[in-house]
């Protein structure tokens, strides 16, 4: 069973501009929620999506969006570049939401803002 | 609200040694998930363990086994006998039952040293 996968898996860009990150689960899971990992912050939760829809939203400013695709597929997009969004993004995935079921993570993107 | 804490930034061990990380997490729900994730350098999440706010059986997984307390809301891991591969960060994370975004403490960056 393939695991998830990020693509892509590094990114550089400019401040100002924007990006666009993906996420495709493991086969079956329906639930995918983001993650944003740096040195000063540690891990945080972004959000969440199940059936297209979001579920639960964590501590980011607008900037910072999602959406799922009809096959599960999630893609979230960061607009107005900052330096500090300069992190590892993770995606992870699961079972219906719940908190009932662990979540498998993908490799990540790591993205740089210059 | 949610919080999880691992105390120990750093530990180095010997090769062959045991090792316990720890991790005390604070939350007023009643029912609730505990989990522990391994990243390697690689940057990949990988799943070890999760654990239900009911069920507080000692658990042992080959040289894994974790010790979940609620009266002193403990949750530590021991690795037997390490391993050169068990070097990697170690993050205990906390999961409220109805919402899919974990709660991560700020990880525990386990060096073993052949």
């Amino acid at each position: 069973k393939a695991g998830v996968t990020q693509t892509p898996r590094y990114l550089i860009k400019t401040r100002g501009q924007q990006v666009t990150l993906s996420c495709s689960p493991i086969s079956g899971h329906r639930s995918v929620s983001w993650y944003q990992q740096t040195p000063g912050q540690g891990l945080q939760f972004l959000f969440e999506y199940f059936s297209e829809t979001q579920r639960n939203k964590g501590n980011f400013p607008g900037r910072f969006s999602g959406r799922q695709f009809s096959n599960s597929r999630s893609e979230m997009n960061v607009s107005t570049l900052e330096l500090g969004d300069s992190a590892l993004y993770l995606c992870a995935s699961s079972l219906p939401s719940g908190g009932a079921y662990e979540q498998y993570f993908g490799p990540g993107t790591r993205l740089t803002v210059t | 609200a949610q919080k999880v804490t691992q105390a120990q930034t750093e530990i180095s061990v010997v090769e062959k040694e045991d090792v316990t990380l720890d991790c005390v997490y604070e939350t007023r729900d009643t029912t609730y998930y505990l989990f522990w994730y391994k990243q390697p350098p690689s940057g990949e999440l990988v799943f070890l363990i999760r654990r239900n706010s009911f069920d507080e059986q000692n658990e042992i997984s080959g040289r894994y086994s974790w010790n979940f307390q609620k009266s002193t809301s403990s949750f530590n891991f021991t690795i037997t006998a390490s391993q050169v591969v068990d070097s990697a960060v170690y993050f205990c994370a906390l999961l409220k039952t109805g919402a899919n975004n974990l709660f991560f403490g700020t990880g525990t960056r386990l060096t073993v040293i052949p």
